[in-house]
């Protein structure tokens, strides 16, 4: 069965400090990857999405990056971050056909 | 451009009783899918149901139903005697065209859900 795995679960960073997420999923190949973030009374806001290795598509342009060096990896970074950076990510997945997002179990970001 | 509004921000009823999360949506295409998924306090997005634009039958599952309009762009969620574990964050989201939503869904903001014993 397939499993998505991010980490940290939680993280406390200064302002200007790099920032670094993973997500990684399991159990399947080539699938659909999505990097989004929940800030409070927002909703979700998609920031990335990737159809495979290397192809990165921003939604939203601000301070953060994605990368997908792998085929079932998927990474948000930032090189600075801000104190509106602050907020709840989840990464999720897609399988090709499937049409349903499979969700991590997020990674609360605070900037202080 | 599509669209997802849920007026709803926070919903408290008391354990047992119905209610009713309202959803309306907006997009130009013909062909869509339309989503519920349940966020508890864990954080974690679980999803619930997934509805094509060409299929409007009302599905039940259990306790929860879902009532799709086309004629006013809504896609309803109701829980029926609501229990405590139903306290949640709902969200209703869109994705357009045939290509199933790869390049993602769009989100409503969210209803808070509070069950009281």
């Amino acid at each position: 069965s397939q499993t998505i795995h991010q980490w940290p679960a939680t993280l406390v960073q200064p302002v200007g400090s790099p920032l670094s997420l993973e997500c990684t999923v399991e159990g399947t190949s080539n699938p659909n990857l999505y990097w989004y973030r929940q800030a409070a009374g927002r909703g979700l806001q998609l920031l990335f999405y990737s159809i495979g290795i290397d192809q990165i598509s921003s939604e939203v342009p601000q301070n953060l990056s994605a990368s997908r060096p792998q085929d079932r990896q998927f990474i948000l970074s930032s090189k600075k971050l801000l104190l509106s950076d602050s907020g709840f990510y989840l990464c999720a997945w897609m399988g090709y056909g499937a049409n349903v997002l499979t969700f991590g179990a997020g990674s609360r970001l605070t900037v202080l | 451009a599509q669209k997802v509004t849920q007026a709803q921000t926070e919903i408290s009823v008391v354990e047992k009783e119905d209610v009713t999360l309202d959803c309306v949506y907006e997009t130009r295409d013909t062909t869509y899918y339309l989503f519920w998924y349940k966020q508890p306090p864990s954080g974690e997005l679980v999803f619930l149901i997934r509805r094509n634009s060409f299929d409007e039958q009302n599905e039940i599952s259990g306790r929860y139903s879902w009532n799709f309009q086309k004629s006013t762009s809504s896609f309803n969620f109701t829980i029926t005697a609501s229990q405590v574990v139903d306290s949640a964050v709902y969200f209703c989201a869109l994705s357009e065209g045939s290509g199933g939503g790869a390049d993602g869904l769009t989100f409503g903001k969210g209803t808070h859900l509070i069950i009281q014993p």
